[in-house]
C-alpha cells in the first residue's frame, strides 16, 4: 500500500527565501509528525498534528517556521526566510493512535 | 521533558560478532519504547517495540532488546552481525499520555568483513 509521501525529495534554494515542504500521510492516520534530521543531532521533533490540531508545537525552531495540516490529511510545513542553519533533512510521519510511526523519505533541503 | 540517551555514537564490529547497542531515557511512570533503523540513503523503519508485558522483546532481522525499568534502560541486541546490518540505528521513547516520540541522537553501526 501507500506509504507517507513526501515532496520535494530536495530542494535547494537561497538564503532569505520562503520553502514550503509537503507531506501526504498514510490514509487513515490520524497523528501526523515532522522531525528535521541534521548530521550529529539525531531527530529533532519539530510539531505533531492530531487530526488537524497541533497540541504540541514545542519543537519549532523559530517564529519562522511554521505547519498546518488540512482536512486530517496533507501537512505543509512553511520556513520563512530561510537561513543556512535550516538545511538540514526533514522528515515526515504518520501513524494511528497509540501505534508506531510511518516515516515518509524525507526533503533535503538545501539553503545556499 | 523526557529525553534518550544513545551513548554511543559510532560502533564498528567485525561480521558475525555479538553487538549491543545502549539506550537509556528519563524516568517516567510509563514509557513506550522503541528502535528504528535507518539503512544508508533509505528512511526509517520500525525495527522493533516495547509496549507491555515482557521485557524482552523480539524484531525483525535477528534483533531484540530488554527493557529494564531500575536502570531506565533499553538496549538492542544482535548475537551474530551481518554486513547488511550496517545502518543507523535510533532509540525512541514515547510517554503514557502522549503522542510526542523523542529520539535519540542515533548510533551508526558499521559491519566490517
Amino acid at each position: 500500500g501507500a506509504g507517507v509521501s513526501q515532496s520535494p525529495s530536495n530542494k535547494v534554494t537561497e538564503k532569505g527565501k520562503d520553502v514550503e515542504l509537503r507531506c501526504d500521510p498514510i490514509s487513515g492516520h490520524t497523528a501526523l509528525y515532522w522531525y528535521r534530521q541534521s548530521l550529529g543531532q539525531g531527530l529533532e521533533f519539530l510539531i505533531y498534528f492530531q487530526g488537524n490540531s497541533a497540541p504540541d508545537k514545542s519543537g519549532l525552531p523559530s517564529d519562522r517556521f511554521s505547519a498546518e495540516r488540512t482536512g486530517g490529511s496533507v501537512s505543509t510545513l512553511t520556513i520563512q526566510r530561510t537561513q543556512q542553519e535550516d538545511s538540514a533533512v526533514y522528515l515526515c510521519a504518520s501513524s494511528p493512535p497509540n501505534s508506531p510511526l510511518h516515516f515518509g523519505n524525507g526533503t533535503r533541503l538545501t539553503v545556499t | 521533558a523526557q529525553s534518550v540517551t544513545q551513548l554511543d555514537s559510532q560502533v564498528p564490529v567485525f561480521e558475525e560478532a555479538p553487538v549491543e547497542l545502549r539506550c537509556n531515557y528519563s524516568s517516567s511512570v510509563s514509557v513506550y519504547l522503541f528502535w528504528y533503523v535507518q539503512y544508508p540513503n533509505q528512511g526509517l523503519q520500525l525495527l522493533l517495540k516495547y509496549l507491555s508485558g515482557s521485557t524482552l522483546v523480539k524484531g525483525i532481522n535477528g534483533f531484540e532488546a530488554e527493557f529494564n525499568k531500575s536502570q531506565t534502560s533499553f538496549h538492542l541486541r544482535k548475537p551474530s552481525v551481518h554486513i547488511s546490518d550496517t545502518a543507523e540505528y535510533f532509540c525512541a521513547v514515547r510517554q503514557g499520555g502522549s503522542e510526542k516520540l523523542v529520539f535519540g541522537k542515533g548510533t551508526k553501526l558499521t559491519v566490517n568483513p
